[in-house]
C-alpha cells in the first residue's frame, strides 16, 4: 500500500484481556518500529525489527508485551493481561533503513491504534 | 536528563511571524536529526531531516544543527494558522539506530 496501515484504529479492552495490534508497513521497508505515545508526550520506543529479526526490544515495558514480524513484512504487537497503564496510542513506523551515504532515512508512521483499557 | 529535550510550550506567535522551535540532545555522537509535525489526534509526519552542521531550508521551514552545542532548531517563516500543531524533535541513537523523540512543543499561530 501507499502508507503504513494499522488496525484496529481503536480498541477498548477490559483489564486482564489480551489484545493484538497489527501493522502493515510500506512495501520494501526493511525497518519497522513500534512506539507508545501517552497523551501529551512524545512517542516512546518499544521495539525494532530489521526484516524478520527483532534487533531491539529494550523499550517493551514488561514481559506482557510481545512483538513479532515472522515474514519480514506485517508485524503484530501483543499485550497480554492488559492494565490501565497500557492505555495509549500505539504507533507503528517503517523506514527504508540507511541510504548509500550511510544516512538514516526518517520514519513513516501509521495512523496508530488507540488502546483504552477499562 | 532526558536524551532529547524540548520545551513543551505552548509557543504562541501571530500569523506571519517567525516561529522558532528548539531541541537539545545528550548523545554527542548522534548523526541524524529529524523534525516531525503532529496534529491533534493524528500521527507524526516527517517535515525535515538534517545530518550536517548548519542550515537546511525547505520552503518556509529551516532546520539548524549545531553538533558542538548538541542543539537543533526549526524555524517556520510566515507562520500560518495551519502550522498550529505539536512539533517533535527526534534524534537517531548512535548505538541502536532507533529514533528518540522529545516530548514535543505545541505551536499556536493566532490569526
Amino acid at each position: 500500500g501507499a502508507g503504513v496501515s494499522q488496525s484496529p484504529r481503536y480498541k477498548v479492552a477490559k483489564r486482564g484481556q489480551d489484545v493484538a495490534l497489527r501493522c502493515d508497513p510500506i512495501s520494501g521497508h526493511v525497518s519497522l518500529f513500534w512506539y507508545q505515545q501517552a497523551l501529551g508526550q512524545g512517542p516512546e520506543f518499544l521495539t525494532y525489527f530489521q526484516n524478520e529479526a527483532q534487533l531491539d526490544k529494550s523499550g517493551l515495558p514488561s514481559d506482557r508485551f510481545f512483538a513479532e514480524r515472522p515474514e519480514g513484512s506485517v508485524s503484530t504487537l501483543k499485550i497480554q493481561r492488559t492494565q490501565q497503564e497500557d492505555s495509549a496510542v500505539y504507533l507503528c513506523a517503517s523506514s527504508l533503513g540507511r541510504s548509500r551515504a550511510g544516512q538514516n532515512y526518517g520514519y513513516t508512521f501509521g495512523s496508530g491504534t488507540r488502546l483504552t483499557v477499562v | 536528563q532526558k536524551e532529547v529535550e524540548q520545551n513543551s510550550g505552548p509557543l504562541s506567535v501571530p500569523e506571519g511571524a517567525i516561529a522558532s522551535l528548539n531541541c537539545t540532545y545528550s548523545d554527542r555522537v548522534s548523526q541524524s536529526f529529524f523534525w516531525y509535525r503532529q496534529y491533534s489526534g493524528k500521527s507524526p509526519e516527517l517535515i525535515m531531516s538534517i545530518y550536517s552542521n548548519g542550515d537546511k531550508e525547505d520552503g518556509r521551514f529551516t532546520a539548524q544543527l549545531n553538533k558542538a552545542s548538541q542543539y537543533v532548531s526549526l524555524l517556520i517563516r510566515d507562520s500560518q494558522p495551519s502550522d498550529s500543531a505539536t512539533y517533535l524533535c527526534a534524534v537517531r541513537s548512535s548505538n541502536t539506530g532507533k529514533l528518540i523523540f522529545g516530548q514535543g512543543t505545541t505551536l499556536q499561530v493566532k490569526p
